[in-house]
């Protein structure tokens, strides 16, 4: 089953607009991370959240997490048409493994210009 | 470096054909793991590996099998397709200890399975 249930599964904006994702999750986790996927595309890693950290910030965005409520949110500010994509959060169930995540069903985010 | 990279592109397949799906990755990576991605869900893990000689199975490893004999290789064998598998993966590199943790994606190979 997947760790991960991300909200909305679909999001549409206008360019200038921030874009908020929201993902939870099951069992405790080492770190939470969101990944990017382009249509037809590979996955990018976005950023990485500790389960030490609340909040975290790379450019545009910013990730939140809140460990009580097994929870995460992923910000973009100033949404961008080239932001349009498909968004996932990912966590390691508490193994502290790369190599074995365990991904959301991801967020659909459209950014018209 | 050309980081992780995967073939074929595109495979079809008849069921009950066999094939294996290649990956590469040229970043001394110690973990590689496997991937399926079907329309509007997200990846489910087949297998991982943490280093060469050592693989485990991860969320839907049925119908799959892999093999780690060097750092670089992680292929994926179907043993006997079927309808089901039809699906886009994705292999996946990563190292502990770099800081960062992510995983590097290679840029998928799509499966259909008639």
């Amino acid at each position: 089953s997947q760790q991960g249930e991300e909200d909305p599964q679909a999001l549409s904006i206008q360019e200038g607009e921030n874009a908020t994702m929201n993902c939870s999750y099951k069992t405790s986790i080492n770190n939470l991370q969101w990944y990017r996927q382009n249509s037809g595309r590979g996955l990018v890693h976005l950023i990485l959240i500790r389960s030490n950290e609340r909040e975290k910030h790379s450019g545009r965005l910013r990730v939140t997490l809140d460990t009580s409520k097994k929870s995460s949110s992923l910000l973009i500010t100033a949404s961008r048409a080239a932001d349009t994509a498909s968004y996932f959060c990912a966590t390691d169930e508490g193994s502290g493994n790369t190599g074995k995540l365990i991904f959301g069903q991801g967020t659909t985010l459209q950014v018209k210009p | 470096n050309a980081g992780v990279t995967q073939t074929p592109k595109f495979q079809v397949l008849k069921t009950g054909q066999s094939m294996t799906l290649q990956c590469a990755q040229d970043m001394n990576h110690e973990y590689m793991s496997w991937y399926r991605q079907d329309p509007g869900m997200g990846l489910r893990l087949i297998h991982y590996s943490v280093g060469a000689g050592i693989t485990d199975q991860g969320e839907v490893p049925n119908g799959y099998n892999v093999s780690r004999s060097t750092t670089e290789d992680f292929p994926l064998r179907l043993l006997s397709a079927a309808p089901s598998q039809t699906s886009v993966y994705f292999c996946a590199s990563s190292t502990p200890g770099q800081g960062l943790d992510t995983q590097y994606f290679g840029p998928g190979t799509r499966l259909t399975v008639l």
